[in-house]
């Protein structure tokens, strides 16, 4: 089993949809968790940190579930710039990152 | 605000060839990091460097070395190039805490024929 799995998609969705995406990781003594962004031919970019207690940043709504060990994120009122991959990043206490291969999502118009 | 720089952008290299990349950062990070990215396979760590002095093996080290110059810098070599070296190559950074995200450099496209 991968550490940090996600679901390839592509997500198609057409513009002001709500769109969400999941990812499990496989180990609990993960303690830091991040959703990236990235663009075709571009690098990663942090779009949020995910806390216990869940968070948002606009139209983004992450949460995170540490008893199913899964992470989730929510767009809202989607725009044709939210097309990008979205990354799920773990990282356990003391190891290094570790990332998800990635959700692609296409909001179309 | 340059935040992770990597240079060069683009390379073309002849297999046997050799080339260093480079990386710096200008946020204080104490860690650095080299990623390879290849379709289908999602980033995977060649080397990192928790602090200044010192370095360790990620995921796919074989065929590259690397050198933590000082704080702000972290290179890149391929002494031998091989055709499966063909990649985007990622630097990054973080700050120390298990908290703090890494930061990305925009990438070096490497091709070897």
């Amino acid at each position: 089993r991968k550490e940090v799995e996600q679901d390839p998609g592509p997500f198609n969705v057409p513009e002001g949809a709500t769109v969400a995406f999941n990812c499990t990781y496989s180990n609990s003594a993960s303690q830091s968790f991040f959703w990236y962004r990235q663009d075709c031919r571009k690098e990663p970019k942090l779009l949020m940190s995910v806390y216990s207690s869940g968070n948002e940043d606009g139209r983004f709504t992450a949460q995170l579930n540490r008893a199913s060990q899964y992470i989730s994120l929510l767009i809202r009122d989607s725009k044709l710039s939210d097309s990008a991959t979205y990354l799920c990043v773990v990282r356990p206490q003391g190891q290094n990152f570790v990332f998800g291969p990635g959700t692609r999502l296409s909001v179309l118009p | 605000n340059a935040g992770v720089t990597q240079t060069p952008k683009f390379q073309v290299l002849k297999t046997g060839q050799s080339m260093t990349l480079q990386c710096a950062q200008d946020m204080n990070h104490n860690s650095m990091y080299w990623y390879r990215q290849d379709p289908g396979m999602g980033l995977r760590l060649i080397y990192y460097s928790a602090s200044e002095g010192t370095t360790d093996k990620g995921e796919v080290p074989n065929g590259y070395n690397v050198s933590r110059l000082n704080k702000r810098e972290f290179s890149l070599r391929l002494e031998s190039a091989a055709p499966s070296q063909t990649s985007v190559y990622f630097c990054a950074s973080s700050s120390t805490g298990t908290e703090q995200p890494q930061h990305f450099g925009d990438g070096t496209r490497l091709s070897i024929l």
